[in-house]
């Protein structure tokens, strides 16, 4: 099937890391993206991963691809209460049509 | 740069009438526009994609005769919800894409039929 799955919250301290997990499903997928989603907001894109790559870090957010447990992650370093959103994982297979297949999102509460 | 707007932001209409979304890429051009419609605390759901000059493609479920989709440029895709009724109330984004595989997202319109 095509879910992609992530856990529906998480609450951190304002300073420490979050860490928000995806797994996805479709092993061809070309690039995999995160979306951050404010209240009755549109969806702001955060950073994206091409397949080939492991790793990927800017400023402090950090993507972690593990392709063999078709498995991503998103790291906030010295996470701030503005930081608190609706975060989503999507996976962009190479279908040919563009569709994206969303994760569930995960709510990341940052607590002062 | 990738910058796509949405219009109204909100709107609120009574049943029976039909409501007007519009969604711009307003610094590219858009060869493909998507519609999603997202229920509280939930996922986005795909709608349909829209292709300039082209019908568009929906997603099953999803009523074509009550969504009508124009994408009469590369840079406006419009979607008109006819006949809307209460069950239709919801928050509407689109996004568009560059020719590249990333979407950009607009900030959605929120609908309330009255």
């Amino acid at each position: 099937g095509e879910d992609v799955e992530q856990s529906l919250f998480l609450s951190v301290r304002e300073g420490d890391s979050s860490v928000i997990n995806c797994t996805y499903t479709d092993s061809s997928s070309t690039y995999l993206y995160w979306y951050k989603q404010e209240p009755g907001a549109g969806l702001q894109l955060l950073t994206y991963i091409f397949s080939n790559m492991d790793m990927k870090q800017d400023q402090r957010l950090t993507v972690l691809l593990n392709k063999k447990d078709k498995h991503l992650s998103l790291r906030i370093a010295d996470t701030q209460t503005g930081d608190s959103a609706i975060y989503f994982c999507a996976e962009s297979p190479t279908s040919g049509t563009y569709k994206y297949i969303f994760g569930t999102g995960t709510r990341l509460k940052v607590l002062a | 740069g990738a910058v796509v707007s949405q219009h109204p932001s909100r709107v609120i209409c009574k049943s029976g009438t039909s409501v007007k979304i519009e969604c711009r890429s307003l610094d590219f051009q858009a060869t493909t526009m998507f519609w999603y419609r997202q229920f509280p605390k939930q996922s986005l759901m795909l709608m349909a994609t829209s292709n300039e000059g082209s019908k568009a493609t929906y997603e099953q479920g999803v009523e074509k005769d009550k969504f009508l989709i124009n994408h009469a440029s590369l840079t406006l895709s419009t979607l008109t919800v006819t006949s809307a009724h209460p069950e239709d109330s919801s928050f509407y984004i689109c996004s568009a894409r560059d020719g590249g595989e990333t979407q950009y997202f607009g900030p959605g319109t929120r609908l309330l039929v009255l």
